[in-house]
């Protein structure tokens, strides 16, 4: 069985500044999917970034970017300029393939300091 | 405004009662799924349905059913409710293609068991 891995339970940052959360996964395929969610304190789960296995270019969307080390099994995500409402919990997902269901970490909590 | 609704933000069961956690999604997605979060270990599967009256276990089926008679609904059931099921359950839904996009979820449901 796939298996997430988050080894940071809380991260805190200052606004502003830059800070990279990690992730490593243990799969056995070649064709999956790696997602990077945000729960906010409302609770609503949002798709932060998501990232193709084959693609070896890191995806990025606005201030959020990810290392993916496909040999590594590595996915750590990097938010730049960090604002206070990136303040959430930060979870990351592993999908494999065919297989459309998600795996999940046991999260990150993230604090945004002013 | 793609949705996935839930229908109770908050819920109170007394030990033993029969729960139903009703979950509605308005994008014509072919899976959907039950998660419970609770913290520490992350989000866990439930149960999940790929199609109208396909149901598969997830990681943790125990003390729970699912129904989904209706594409759009998707219901999770404590035959009978136990403390130790007071969480937060995490609907989702996703639509089957030839890339994954991850999941759309609902707000949560936060149930407590006394």
């Amino acid at each position: 069985a796939q298996t997430v891995t988050q080894s940071q339970p809380e991260m805190s940052v200052q606004e502003a500044e830059t800070v990279t959360l990690s992730c490593t996964y243990d799969t056995s395929e070649s064709d999956y999917y790696l997602f990077w969610y945000k729960q906010p304190p409302s609770r609503q789960m949002i798709l932060v970034i998501r990232q193709e296995a084959y693609k070896q270019q890191n995806a990025t969307e606005n201030r959020f970017s990810v290392n993916f080390q496909k040999a590594a099994k590595s996915f750590s995500l990097k938010i730049s300029d960090s604002q206070l409402g990136d303040a959430a919990m930060y979870f990351c997902a592993y999908s494999g393939g065919s297989n459309y269901k998600l795996t999940f970490g046991k999260g990150t909590l993230l604090t945004v300091n002013p | 405004d793609v949705k996935v609704t839930q229908s109770s933000r908050y819920l109170v069961k007394r030990t033993g009662e029969k729960v139903f956690l009703e979950c509605v999604q308005d994008m014509d997605h072919e899976n959907m799924f039950w998660y419970r979060q609770d913290p520490g270990l992350g989000l866990r599967l439930i149960y999940f349905s790929y199609d109208v009256k396909m149901k598969e276990k997830g990681d943790i089926p125990e003390g729970y059913s699912v129904s989904r008679e209706k594409k759009e609904r998707f219901s999770l059931i404590l035959e009978s409710a136990s403390t130790n099921q007071t969480s937060m359950y995490l609907c989702a839904s996703s639509f089957v293609g030839h890339k994954n996009y991850g999941y759309t979820f609902g707000s949560g449901t936060r149930l407590t068991v006394v």
